[in-house]
């Protein structure tokens, strides 16, 4: 199946400061790209829709100038923590679907996990 | 509204004894749906997946499920559960779109006793 690689798996950063999150797709363009947050022990929450070439589309209650959404090419989105806080520490996984064809799968990164100290 | 229900939070099912975890599913449009397993601290691996025909489905290690459209179900099983099957479980729908995201379920945590 495709591939979608997340990077960094782990990252622990200070209190104030920005993190980068990227996740490309390696075998297959990706159109839309979606972002997921998991608390532990929890399930999975959409926290916006990655459109290449387009601002993304964010979920009620997640704050957009928070989380900086970006996905300048058919094969890279990232997301961008600012001004992070502990609050913000969690799992962070991306997933991607293969547009063009029929009946498609999403795929998803290994996730990453941020630790605001 | 579109949602999917896991009414397990937590199973514990003995090595070797047969396994079902539960997924219904509230779905305006035709549904796709997933199952994913999940390790902790890592990210999601597809279990299997039904688009269209067959309503039984058959995925990777041994594990099938069944659609069931009149009872917005979309269970999964497995006939012999192993130790290494223990994990987190996500059912899913999306619609066939591929620009739509999935909603998950909220999971079935499975332990296995020996």
């Amino acid at each position: 199946g495709a591939v979608v690689s997340q990077h960094p798996s782990r990252v622990i950063c200070k209190s104030g400061t920005s993190v980068k999150i990227e996740c490309r797709s390696l075998d297959f363009q990706a159109t839309t790209m979606f972002w997921y947050r998991q608390f532990p022990k929890q399930s999975l929450m959409l926290m916006a829709t990655s459109n290449e070439g387009s601002k993304a589309t964010y979920e009620q209650g997640v704050e957009k100038d928070k989380f900086l959404i970006n996905h300048a090419s058919l094969t890279l989105s990232t997301l961008t923590v600012t001004s992070a806080h502990p609050e913000d520490s969690s799992f962070y996984i991306c997933s991607a679907r293969e547009g063009g064809r029929g009946n498609t799968e999403a795929f998803f990164g290994q996730g990453t996990r941020l630790t605001v100290v | 509204a579109q949602s999917v229900t896991q009414p397990d939070i937590h199973i514990t099912v003995s090595e070797g004894a047969s396994l079902e975890l539960r997924c219904n599913y509230s779905y305006g449009a035709t549904p796709y749906l997933f199952w994913y397993v999940q390790s902790p601290g890592q990210g999601l691996q597809l279990l299997l997946k039904y688009f269209s025909g067959d309503t039984l489905v058959q995925g990777i290690k041994g594990f099938e499920a069944e659609f069931k459209r009149s009872q917005s179900s979309f269970n999964l099983r497995k006939p012999s559960v192993h130790w290494s099957d223990a994990a987190e479980y996500f059912c899913a729908v999306g619609a066939k779109q591929a620009g739509t995201a999935l909603i998950f379920g909220k999971g079935t945590t499975l332990s296995v006793s020996s």
